[in-house]
């Protein structure tokens, strides 16, 4: 079956600007969850989304921000960019925690490379 | 403040032997515990999981190891191959929750 796809798999934006990343999850998965990764920290949980709802939200200011729809897809917002926002962002999609179906496992994406200049 | 920590950041293994990461963590109420490899340009694939009742689990070439008294765990890769060159990330969650907690990752290189 078709994996996780995010766009756009790179982009280049200034500082002050804002951006809006997608991702498609796996067909029949309903939860979506965001990373960040930069170089040294490993991979930092942004937020989780299940039923068009945040379920969960990491330690990252208000200008980070994101959606689902109710076809499971989900965007993520970075407003008013800084040079420290540039880092790759994986978007995962799984089945919602706690269910029966749910091994813990994370499925990614390939991530959206952006820089911020 | 770092929660699950991967306190090497490079490891260099000749082919046919063992790899062993490392990770530690720091949150006691952790039950589920990951591993997943990341090869540059994609992201990061599931390789193993243990939960914390056990204090091993076994997948063909991979073994992961738990000590919950020590909040430690570590993989194992017998033998190893240049294929398994790549990123290892230790990542752990509570209750099987889609909140993973990373490690920041070791870089294994395999040598043939």
């Amino acid at each position: 079956k078709a994996g996780v796809t995010q766009t756009p798999r790179y982009l280049i934006k200034t500082r002050g600007q804002q951006v809006t990343l997608s991702c498609s999850p796996i067909s029949g998965h309903r939860s979506v969850s965001w990373y960040q990764q930069t170089p040294g920290q490993g991979l930092q949980f942004l937020f989780e989304y299940f039923s068009e709802t945040q379920r969960n939200k990491g330690n990252f200011p208000g200008r980070f921000s994101g959606r689902q729809f109710s076809n499971s897809r989900s965007e993520m917002n970075v407003s008013t960019l800084e040079l420290g926002d540039s880092a790759l962002y994986l978007c995962a999609s799984s089945f919602p925690s706690g269910t029966r179906t749910n091994t813990g496992e994370l499925f990614f994406g390939e991530g959206s490379r952006l820089t911020v200049l | 403040d770092q929660q699950v920590k991967q306190n090497s950041p490079s490891l260099s293994v000749q082919e046919g032997r063992i790899s062993i990461l490392n990770c530690d963590y720091t949150n006691s109420m952790f039950d589920y515990f990951l591993w997943y490899k990341k090869y540059p340009a994609e992201g990061p694939t599931f390789l193993i999981s243990i939960s914390s009742i056990k204090d091993k689990n076994e997948d063909g070439r991979f073994t992961v190891f738990l000590n919950k008294s020590a909040k430690h765990l570590s993989l194992h890769i017998v033998p190893s191959q240049p294929g398994d060159s790549a990123v290892y990330f230790c990542a752990a969650s509570t209750w099987r929750g889609n909140k993973l907690v990373f490690g920041a990752g070791t870089i294994l290189r395999v040598k043939s």
